[in-house]
This record gives C-alpha cells, structure tokens and sequence, in this order.
C-alpha cells in the first residue's frame, strides 16, 4: 500500500455535467477526508468518514455535491450540475482512528469549461 | 473567519541559511499543530507536528515552536535546501480527533542557491 489514491488526476467538463471522482485510502485508516483547494488557499473541508458513516459536512458542501463511502473502504465524491465556482483541486485525505495527522492523495484538478 | 492565519504569502531564503515560517491561530480549543509541505500538482505532504502540553518538537532539519499564549507557532528550517522550495500550510486541530484539520492560506518558500 503506497499510500492514498485518487483518480482522476485530472478532469475537464462542461457546465452542468456531472463528475464522480475516487479515493483509495491507506487501508488500515478509518478516517476519510474530502477537501477542496483552490488558488491562493489552503485546503478548505468539506466532509469526512468514520468507517462507512459520514460524521461531518460542511457548508461548503451544497446540495449538489455528495460523497458516500461505501463498505467503509474507497469513497467517490459526486458534483452534479458543475458550475465554474467548482473548478478546483479536489483532496482527498485519510488518517487512522487514534491520530490526527491526515496523509493526503496527489488531488484530482477539476476544471469546468 | 479565518481561524488559522498566516500572513505571510511568500518567503524568500538563501540557501544554508534558516527559514522561519509563522502561523497563527484564534480558535482555544485547538491543541494540535500541523505543518504541510505542498509541491505544485501534488498533495500535502505532512512534515512535523506539536501539541499543545509542548512549546518544541524536532525532526531533523525542521523544529516546530508553539507559543500557547500568543496563539502562535512558526517553523523553522535549518539550513535551509533548495530542495525545500515549496507552499508550506500550518493547521490545526483538537487532539480529541474529532474535529477534521483547519489549514491556514500557506506560504510559498523559495530557497536561493
């Protein structure tokens, strides 16, 4: 296990398609966290699991964006309806339950044309 | 509302020499302290941390120091490599682990041979 995984590196869309993106976490994490970076900021949050269950949302997060891990293992992180707002790095990071250093994928950069 | 700042956007350093990185943060209920190291197209890659029962933490080259009652911790880096060049990001978090990490903006290093 080499660490944390996302896929895509990169993804090109159009308005108001829809874009799922993955994470392959280090396997012994139960924590899994989705963040979302864009220029000039840091990693901003925007939700997280513990094993299958999502314990936290922010408000970042709108009605249009949903993530789910199921089994506790990967979890897909779904935009519907992209707007350009949403063009970004999207990160997706884990950490095991007793400590609190999270180890980051490489990010997928979505662009929304 | 910004809870972990740092004001620095860039640093400029020559090489041998130390680099100082500072953050600060507003937030009491932090008791946990990160540094990031983030190489462009890649993800946040986790450097040294502290706690909040210490003002000092070592590793190598790189020291962490936590002033608790200014709300303020820096890095330093000694001495300082080119290959050091990078956006460092400060973050934050309660050591219960159950609050995910706040990142502050970054700042970029730029080591001069």
């Amino acid at each position: 296990d080499t660490g944390v995984s996302q896929n895509p590196r990169h993804k090109i869309t159009k308005r108001g398609q829809n874009v799922t993106f993955r994470c392959d976490p280090i396997s012994e994490h139960n924590r899994l966290y989705w963040y979302r970076q864009t220029l000039g900021q840091g990693p901003e949050f925007l939700t997280y699991f513990q094993n299958e269950a999502q314990l936290e949302k922010s408000r970042l997060l709108s009605d249009r964006f949903s993530a789910e891990r199921p089994k506790g293992s990967f979890s897909t992180l779904e935009i519907q309806r992209t707007e350009q707002g949403d063009s970004a790095m999207y990160l997706c990071a884990s950490s095991p339950e007793w400590n609190t250093e999270a180890f980051f994928g490489q990010g997928t950069r979505l662009t929304v044309v | 509302d910004q809870q972990v700042k740092q004001n620095s956007p860039s640093l400029s350093v020559q090489e041998g020499r130390i680099s100082i990185l500072n953050c600060d943060y507003t937030n009491s209920m932090f008791d946990y302290f990160l540094w990031y190291k983030k190489y462009p197209a890649e993800g946040p890659t986790f450097l040294i941390s502290i706690s909040s029962i210490k003002d000092k933490n070592e590793d190598g080259r790189f020291t962490v120091f936590l002033n608790k009652s200014a709300k303020h911790l820096s890095l330093h880096i000694v001495p300082s490599q080119p290959g050091d060049s990078a956006v460092y990001f400060c973050a934050a978090t309660s050591n219960s682990g159950n609050t995910p990490l706040v990142f502050g903006k970054g700042t970029r290093l730029s080591v001069i041979a």
